[in-house]
């Protein structure tokens, strides 16, 4: 029963190779969020979808590409991976918020990546 | 340039007794504050809010205070539980920004037996 669940958990690459995130969440939200914990534990986002569109996209290199093919998916690809790559990338997801209601965001666990 | 900053990375505490953690802010648009509680190799996990019309929450062992004059708002668990160990996040958002959160870099606590 799993409310954000991300696959895979860990995952260790070498330089240059491209791989894929998936995330999924059965709490029947319609916005979903990427966001990347760095070394020094800062959480930041990276991405947020509603609905299948691209609503927030901030300052991240266009090697990292997310996809949401449906509502209950956001998948994050990243090309050519390098050492800075490293960290802890989690996924959210919330119902779509408008004006002063604020959803709260429900957090997947996590996928450990680690680049070499 | 951080917008949400936690300035004690860490804090011990006897159980029962309370926990204060602390969050400013400078990003003035801000009208929406959280706190979410992590655990090792879990996610963040939702533990109460506050909006800026309000300068106190309250929800069980929980109370956030905001203070928008100086910018900042706290954490008080009373009385601290052993369970309560974990890394506390703070985070805001802005209206114009939808549901963006910026989070601070995190407090671990530690509650002693």
């Amino acid at each position: 029963d799993t409310a954000v669940s991300q696959t895979p958990k860990y995952l260790v690459t070498q330089m240059g190779n491209d791989k894929s995130i998936k995330c999924e969440q059965n709490l029947g939200h319609d916005t979903m969020y990427w966001y990347k914990q760095d070394s020094k534990k800062f959480l930041k986002i990276m991405f947020s979808y509603n609905n299948k569109e691209l609503i927030i996209n901030e300052t991240v290199p266009n090697r990292f590409s997310p996809k949401s093919p449906d509502k209950a998916h956001l998948n994050l690809h990243i090309n050519s991976l390098e050492l800075g790559d490293s960290a802890v990338y989690f996924c959210a997801s919330s119902l779509w918020t408008s004006g002063r209601v604020r959803e709260t965001q429900y957090f997947g666990p996590g996928t450990r990546l680690l680049v070499l | 340039d951080q917008q949400v900053k936690q300035n004690s990375p860490s804090l011990s505490v006897q159980e029962g007794r309370i926990s204060i953690l602390n969050c400013d802010y400078t990003n003035s648009m801000f009208d929406y504050f959280l706190w979410y509680k992590k655990y090792p190799a879990e996610g963040p996990t939702f533990l109460i809010s506050i909006s800026s019309i309000k300068d106190k929450n309250e929800d069980g062992r929980f109370t956030v205070f905001l203070n928008k004059s100086a910018k900042h708002l706290s954490l008080h668990i009373v009385p601290s539980q052993p369970g309560d160990s974990a890394v506390y996040f703070c985070a805001a958002s802005a209206q114009a920004a939808g549901n963006k959160l910026t989070f601070g870099g995190g407090t671990r606590v530690l509650v002693k037996p």
